[in-house]
């Protein structure tokens, strides 16, 4: 167990829609990333929160947003879901920008 | 743009020694993370390099040469479980990190 935890753990939703990933960092990690991992593209990063800023960007489409808020959870919008965006959704934390990361259990999202 | 390769899959014996390579071409460099991820769960850390030479930490180490753009990850006495995909990853700048595809190594009786 990491100390990193993300609702849902699954989620099955139609093109189209719109969801929100949660996630909440090991206590006291200031840095949230969130990666996408799908069969073909591996593990893609998609942002990172430090302290409540974006502070990196990775390949996040612009249907995508992610926001950290001031207790340092974070949570990731989808919109205008598309049945290429089926994939796992992985957050990690880090106590300093510069130390490895710790990844939570995953979001696997289905898009039909 | 960013590259990194590691072969696709490897297989090896129990109780054997195996080698996952890991070649990089980058923009910058700022150290490079193995990860080791069991199928539909968590990336779980493994080991760090950020200077030239060998890192060990009991049956796992971990080799970078920064000349090269080339690091190795060294599994020794294995062991079934170890059967999982192990990741390669390069920090550039800042904190975030540039995954490669995976590894994926099945450990056999």
């Amino acid at each position: 167990d990491s100390g990193v935890t993300q609702t849902p753990k699954h989620l099955i939703t139609a093109t189209g829609q719109r969801v929100t990933l949660r996630c909440s960092p090991r206590s006291g990690d200031l840095s949230v990333y969130w990666y996408q991992q799908s069969l073909d593209q591996g593990l893609q990063f998609l942002i990172q929160y430090y302290n409540g800023e974006e502070r990196a960007k990775g390949n996040i489409l612009e249907r995508f947003s992610a926001q950290q808020f001031p207790d340092l959870h974070s949570e990731l919008n989808l919109s205008s879901l598309e049945l290429g965006d089926s994939a796992l959704y992985f957050c990690a934390s880090s106590a300093q920008s510069l130390n490895e990361q710790f990844f939570g259990p995953g979001t696997r999202l289905t898009v039909l | 743009g960013q590259n990194i390769d590691q072969p696709t899959e490897m297989t090896a014996t129990e109780g054997a020694i195996v080698q996952i390579n890991c070649t990089y071409q980058t923009s910058g460099f700022n150290g490079l993370f193995w990860y080791q991820q069991h199928a539909g769960e968590a990336p779980t850390f493994l080991s760090y390099n950020v200077l030239d030479g060998l890192e060990e930490k009991g049956r796992f180490s971990s080799f970078l040469s920064r000349s090269k753009g080339y690091s190795y990850l060294l599994l020794k006495e294995l062991q079934m479980k170890d059967s999982a995909s192990y990741l390669c990853a390069v920090r550039i700048t800042g904190s975030t990190l540039t995954f490669g595809k995976g590894t994926m190594l099945l450990v056999s009786p």
